[in-house]
């Protein structure tokens, strides 16, 4: 199975900052990387999709870059609205999997 | 607008059996791959099972093999999830996702809560 490693595990940020989460795969998954952000007892909304294309709808401040088995997530701005856990997923092969989650507060 | 609304979700014994449905709005369901997916209380989201349109593949997690049957009925838009022999760590929300390659939208979840 495909392993997906996301750091940090949490962080804190102020509002207008750049904010980074990386995803690590075991193995190479190519681009079949995918984002997704859940807000607190929310369901998850999908943002990325094949490491760097934006899911229609989603603002421009996030973006997502990688192939093989680094990837980055970036809020290029961060705002109070932002404020929930951010999980990567690889669908590259089954079993899926998802990483751990980085909880992003503000 | 593209809609999943789950349902099913509730209180069952150890041992016991529920069956989640998932009716679809809003896109042609006959020609999307469906998934589930859940998340325990605090924890986070777990793939549960695939479904490929014309339920030409279907694929499960090892936690849930040989107790879980996941299908589908194209003339009625919806997906079900069929749990059995259901266990204390198959308490979670369940999620009915569609996938388009990679999940694209999701449902707002039901819970199940597995104790005696």
């Amino acid at each position: 199975d495909i392993q997906m490693t996301q750091s940090p595990s949490s962080l804190s940020a102020s509002v207008g900052d750049r904010v980074t989460i990386t995803c690590r795969a075991s193995q190479d998954i190519g681009t079949y990387l995918a984002w997704f952000q859940q807000k607190p007892g929310k369901a998850p909304k999908s943002l990325i999709y094949a490491a760097s294309s934006l899911q229609s709808g989603v603002p421009s401040k996030f973006s997502g870059s990688g192939s093989g088995t680094d990837f980055t997530l970036t809020i290029s701005s961060l705002q109070p609205e932002d404020l929930a856990t951010y999980y990567c997923h690889h669908y590259n092969t089954y079993p899926l999997t998802f990483g751990g989650g980085t909880k992003v507060e503000i | 607008e593209v809609q999943l609304v789950e349902s099913g979700g509730g209180l069952v014994k150890p041992g016991g059996s529920l069956r989640l449905s998932c009716a679809a709005s809003g896109f042609s369901f006959k020609s999307y791959s469906m998934n589930w997916v859940r998340q325990a209380p605090g924890k986070g989201l777990e793939w549960v099972s695939t479904i490929s349109s014309s339920s030409s593949y279907i694929y499960y997690a090892d936690s849930v093999k040989g107790r879980f049957t996941i299908s589908r009925d194209d003339a009625r838009n919806s997906l079900y999830l069929q749990m059995n022999s259901l266990r204390a760590e198959d308490t979670a929300v369940y999620y009915c996702a569609r996938s388009s390659g990679s999940v694209d939208y999701w449902g707002q979840g039901t819970l199940v809560t597995v104790s005696s």
